[in-house]
């Protein structure tokens, strides 16, 4: 599988401010994902990032809080702006394997993110 | 709009007892189904997954998930769970109405004691 890598591993951050998450990989790949684990809950899904196209947003979340960037096949960057607390969470990334026609994702290590 | 549910919250087994972890989804059509992992401090990663054939699928480190279409399952079984296998695990499913759109389950946090 791919390996990924995402930066910064954990930050703490004031509420009003913004961060950006980088989420890279060794692969060229065409389908990333953004995914939100907040304590104690599962993850849900942010928004899928293509390469070369607006990024699709999930139920309840906007491009104004959550903007997206994908300049190429292995990299993408999430940024959380004007946070408050209840944004403190781990951000994941994901990509999609297709190999063998078998759709499988897998998940980098994750942004864990306190907002005081 | 699909949906998985993981009954169990919270697991505590002994060493050398068997596990089995219930996960049940909600939509109806072609379903890709899938266990993840996450060990204390690490990433998450794939335990299993489940595309078609054979619905006994078997996964690293002696797992195994048996996909009934009838009951809408996907439980997750060891026979004998070690103290190495304390994690949070976490059943997903995409489905073929639901385009690349991963769901998963609440997750099941398992306490294997010595």
């Amino acid at each position: 599988s791919a390996v990924i890598s995402q930066k910064p591993s954990r930050d703490i951050c004031q509420r009003g401010t913004s961060l950006t998450i980088q989420c890279q990989v060794d692969s060229q790949v065409t389908m990333m994902f953004w995914y939100r684990q907040q304590p104690g809950q599962s993850l849900t899904l942010i928004a899928t990032a293509n390469q070369g196209s607006e990024a699709t947003y999930e139920s309840g979340f906007v491009i104004d809080k959550f903007p997206i960037s994908r300049p190429n096949l292995t990299f993408s960057t999430l940024t959380v702006s004007n946070m408050s607390p209840e944004d403190s969470s781990i951000y994941l990334c994901s990509v999609e394997d297709r190999r063998q026609g078998i759709k499988t994702q897998y998940f980098g290590p994750g942004t864990r993110l306190l907002v005081l | 709009a699909q949906s998985v549910s993981q009954h169990n919250h919270h697991v505590i087994l002994s060493e050398a007892a068997s596990l089995e972890l219930g996960c049940n989804y909600s939509y109806g059509g072609t379903v890709n189904l899938f266990w993840y992992v996450q060990y204390p401090g690490q990433h998450l990663q794939l335990l299993l997954k489940y595309f078609s054939g054979d619905p006994l699928v078997k996964g690293i480190k002696g797992f195994e998930a048996e996909f009934i279409k009838s009951k809408f399952s996907f439980n997750l079984r060891k026979p004998s769970v070690q103290w190495s296998d304390t994690a949070e695990y976490f059943c997903a499913v995409t489905s073929s109405g639901g385009g690349n759109k991963l769901t998963f389950g609440t997750g099941t946090q398992l306490k294997v004691e010595l």
